[in-house]
C-alpha cells in the first residue's frame, strides 16, 4: 500500500494567501521529503526532514513532522502565481529503503 | 553542472517495438533511480542502482522491462516489446551518498505507445 498520501488532492488559493498541504504515511520512516513538479517537468527537491526533526524552514516554506501522528505538513506562505505546481511528499522506511512518493497535491495560485 | 540528462525527451512508437530510454546522472552521484509517472498510478520507483549495481528492482513491472548501468555516467531503461499501457513519463534521478537523500530529477521522457 502507498506509504505517503497527500491531502488535499487539489488546492486553489489567491496570490498572497498561505497554502497548507498535508502528507500522511503508514509505517515508521527515516526521512520525509517534499518535492515540487511544474507541469511537464521533472521533480525539484524542496525540503528533507529527518525523523528526529519536528520543523524545518526554507525561505517561504515551512515543513513540520509529527511522527506520533505519522503526518507532515508543507506550508507555503505569501503564495505567488509561480508556486502553481504539484507537490509530492516522499518517504522511506526506517531502514532507509522503499522510497515511495505520494499521489501529490495540485496547487493553483490565482493572480 | 548540467543536471540529470535524459534522452529522448519524447518518444512515439508502435506496440511491439523496442524502446530504449537513456540517462546521464550528475557527475559524482553514486545512486541512480528510474521512475514512471502516470495519472492513474502516480510516481512509481522502478529500479535503483548504487555504484552501477542494481539494488532494488522490485518496482519493475514485468520481464519486458530491463535496466542497465554499464558505467557511472550512463544508464538505460529498455522496454521490449512495448505495449500501450507502458505509455507514461519516465524519469531518471540521481543522488549522492545515500538513496534517501535529495534526489535530482531529469526532465523526463514522455513515451507514447500506439
Amino acid at each position: 500500500s502507498q506509504q505517503g498520501e497527500e491531502d488535499p488532492q487539489a488546492l486553489s488559493i489567491q496570490e498572497g494567501e498561505n497554502a497548507t498541504m498535508n502528507c500522511s504515511y503508514k509505517t515508521s520512516i527515516n526521512n520525509l521529503q517534499w518535492y515540487r513538479q511544474n507541469s511537464g517537468r521533472g521533480l525539484v527537491h524542496l525540503i528533507l526532514i529527518r525523523s528526529n526533526e519536528r520543523e524545518k524552514h526554507s525561505g517561504r516554506l515551512r515543513v513540520t513532522l509529527d511522527t506520533s501522528k505519522k503526518s507532515s505538513s508543507l506550508l507555503i506562505t505569501a503564495s505567488r502565481a509561480a508556486d502553481t505546481a504539484s507537490y509530492f511528499c516522499a518517504t522511506d522506511d526506517s531502514f532507509g529503503q522503499n522510497f515511495v512518493f505520494g499521489p501529490g497535491t495540485r496547487l493553483s495560485v490565482l493572480p | 553542472d548540467a543536471g540529470v540528462i535524459q534522452s529522448p525527451r519524447h518518444e512515439v512508437t508502435e506496440m511491439g517495438q523496442e524502446v530504449t530510454l537513456r540517462c546521464k546522472p550528475i557527475s559524482g552521484h553514486d545512486y541512480l533511480f528510474w521512475y514512471r509517472q502516470t495519472m492513474m498510478r502516480g510516481l512509481e520507483l522502478l529500479i535503483y542502482f548504487n555504484n552501477n549495481v542494481p539494488i532494488d528492482d522490485s518496482g519493475m513491472p514485468e520481464d519486458r522491462f530491463s535496466a542497465k548501468m554499464p558505467n557511472a555516467s550512463f544508464s538505460t531503461l529498455k522496454i521490449q516489446p512495448s505495449e500501450p499501457r507502458d505509455s507514461a513519463v519516465y524519469f531518471c534521478a540521481s543522488s549522492l551518498g545515500d538513496p534517501q537523500e535529495t534526489q535530482y530529477f531529469g526532465p523526463g521522457t514522455r513515451l507514447l505507445v500506439l
